[in-house]
C-alpha cells in the first residue's frame, strides 16, 4: 500500500518561530509537492521537486524554503512563521509517468 | 495564467438522485485530466482519470471536451458515502508537469 506520511497532524506555533513540516513517501516517486489549502482558495502549489537536492518554486512560495537530501524526504521550511501561514499543508508524491498523485494526510498549522 | 474553474456549490441532493459537476480550464496545452474527491478532514484521492472518448467507473461516467476546455463528472443513483468535495485536475507540461487542482465542488448527499 502506498503511502505519504506526515510528520504532524496538528501543530501550533508561534509567530516568527522557525516550523519544519515533514514528508516522506515509501513508493521511490521522483517528483513530490508541497500545498497549502485554505476555505475558498483550493489547493495551491508552494514548492515542487523533481529530484533530490532539485527545487522549484509553484504558486505561493513567498515565505516558504524546501530541502530534499533524500528521495524519499520533503521538507517544507517556514524561515519565520506568521499568522496569514495559518493553514492546512499537504504534501503529495507521484512518479513522472503517471499522473496519480497520492498525498499525506495533511498538517494542520496554526500560527499565534 | 493556468486556471481551473468549478462550481463550487454545495450541491445538496437526496439518495439516488443523479448529479453532474462541470469544471473549464484556461490552458489549451493541457493534457491530463482528473477528477479527486477529498473527504471532510481528510486528503485528496484520486477518483478517476478522464479520456478524450469519455470513461465510465460504475456510477461515476466522465467527460471531456478539449475544443470547449470543459470536462464533468455524473454520478448516478447517489449514495450517501457519495458525500465530498470533488475536485477537478489538470495536468499541463508533459510527464513531469504540475497538477493544477480546482477549488472543488461539495456534494452532500441526504436520506
Amino acid at each position: 500500500d502506498v503511502k505519504v506520511t506526515q510528520s504532524s497532524r496538528y501543530l501550533v506555533k508561534r509567530t516568527g518561530e522557525k516550523v519544519f513540516l515533514e514528508c516522506v513517501q515509501d513508493m521511490d516517486h521522483e517528483n513530490m509537492f508541497w500545498y497549502r489549502q485554505d476555505p475558498g482558495l483550493g489547493l495551491r502549489l508552494i514548492y515542487f521537486s523533481y529530484d533530490v537536492k532539485m527545487k522549484e518554486k509553484g504558486d505561493i512560495p513567498e515565505g516558504y524554503s524546501v530541502s530534499r537530501e533524500k528521495k524519499e524526504r520533503f521538507s517544507l521550511i517556514l524561515e519565520s512563521a506568521s499568522t496569514n501561514q495559518t493553514s492546512m499543508y499537504l504534501c503529495a508524491s507521484r512518479t513522472g509517468g503517471k499522473a496519480e498523485a497520492f498525498f499525506g494526510q495533511g498538517t494542520r498549522l496554526t500560527v499565534v | 495564467r493556468k486556471e481551473v474553474e468549478q462550481d463550487p456549490g454545495p450541491f445538496n441532493v437526496p439518495e439516488g438522485a443523479t448529479v453532474a459537476f462541470n469544471c473549464t480550464y484556461s490552458n489549451s496545452a493541457s493534457q491530463s485530466f482528473f477528477w479527486y474527491r477529498q473527504d471532510c478532514r481528510k486528503e485528496p484521492k484520486l477518483l478517476m482519470s478522464v479520456y478524450s472518448s469519455g470513461n465510465e467507473d460504475g456510477r461515476f461516467t466522465a467527460q471531456l471536451n478539449r475544443a470547449s476546455q470543459y470536462i464533468s463528472l455524473l454520478i448516478r443513483d447517489s449514495k450517501l458515502s457519495d458525500s465530498a468535495t470533488y475536485l477537478c485536475v489538470v495536468r499541463y507540461g508533459g510527464s513531469q508537469g504540475n497538477l493544477i487542482f480546482g477549488k472543488g465542488t461539495k456534494l452532500s448527499v441526504k436520506p
